[in-house]
């Protein structure tokens, strides 16, 4: 079956430090990915998206992140952590066979900054 | 966030009652999607329209009826439901381009069956 693993409940990293939120999947063929972010009591603000092309894209708020293929993993990195980016982040992925619409989704990485 | 809206974004109601969910997109997208958010589970795609046609119907109960009355226009209609049903239900739009289009959220509505 196809899924999205996103393998650390929290993640706990200090202001300054550089972060990385892991996500990684198991579809067919050559996977489009997704990151977002969702603040309390927001909805789910959209990351960065990785279509084809270089692997490593950049998005919103100074975040990248670096698809590898061989070890099917789509990583969600910043070189210096800011307290701002305490939030919940999700990692999503559509498999190119499925409905246009279909995002299979991970379970959500709480990611903690502290001061 | 203005580009999605949802009212409420609070909403309390009993197994008894009837109410709607509405959302509105202001990003001229033709897909709307209806989405359940429970606590530490991946998001559940509930509905979806594109071109006010209902294309994807995720085996949700009969007591969740969604209406698309035109592009720009959401709702989900609730009625007899159960406090499983209590979460957060998010509303998404996107483009149809047919590749892999970005959805934008709304903020949500905090549903709680009592």
């Amino acid at each position: 079956a196809q899924s999205v693993a996103q393998p650390e409940d929290q993640v706990n990293v200090a202001e300054g430090n550089p972060l990385t939120v892991k996500c990684t999947y198991s579809v067919s063929g050559n996977p489009y990915l997704f990151w977002y972010v969702q603040y309390p009591n927001r909805g789910l603000q959209f990351l960065l998206k990785y279509i084809t092309g270089d692997n490593l894209v950049k998005g919103s708020y100074g975040f990248e992140a670096e698809f590898n293929k061989s070890q099917t993993s789509f990583h969600l990195k910043k070189p210096s952590a800011l307290v701002s980016d305490s939030a919940l982040y999700f990692c999503a992925v559509r498999a190119p066979m499925d409905s246009n619409y279909q995002l299979i989704w991970g379970a959500g990485t709480k990611l903690i900054i502290k001061p | 966030e203005t580009g999605v809206t949802q009212t409420p974004r609070h909403l309390v109601m009993g197994m008894t009652n009837k109410k709607s969910l509405k959302c509105e997109q202001h990003l001229g997208h033709n897909a709307m999607y209806w989405y359940k958010q429970s606590a530490k589970k991946p998001l559940e795609l509930m509905f979806v329209y594109s071109l006010e046609e209902r294309v994807e119907n995720n085996s949700v109960p009969s007591r969740f009826s969604p209406e698309c009355p035109n592009s720009s226009h959401l709702f989900l209609h609730l009625h007899t439901l159960q406090p499983e049903d209590s979460a957060l239900y998010l509303c998404a739009s996107s483009r149809t381009s047919g590749g892999p289009d970005t959805q934008y959220f709304g903020p949500g509505t905090r549903l709680t069956v009592l």
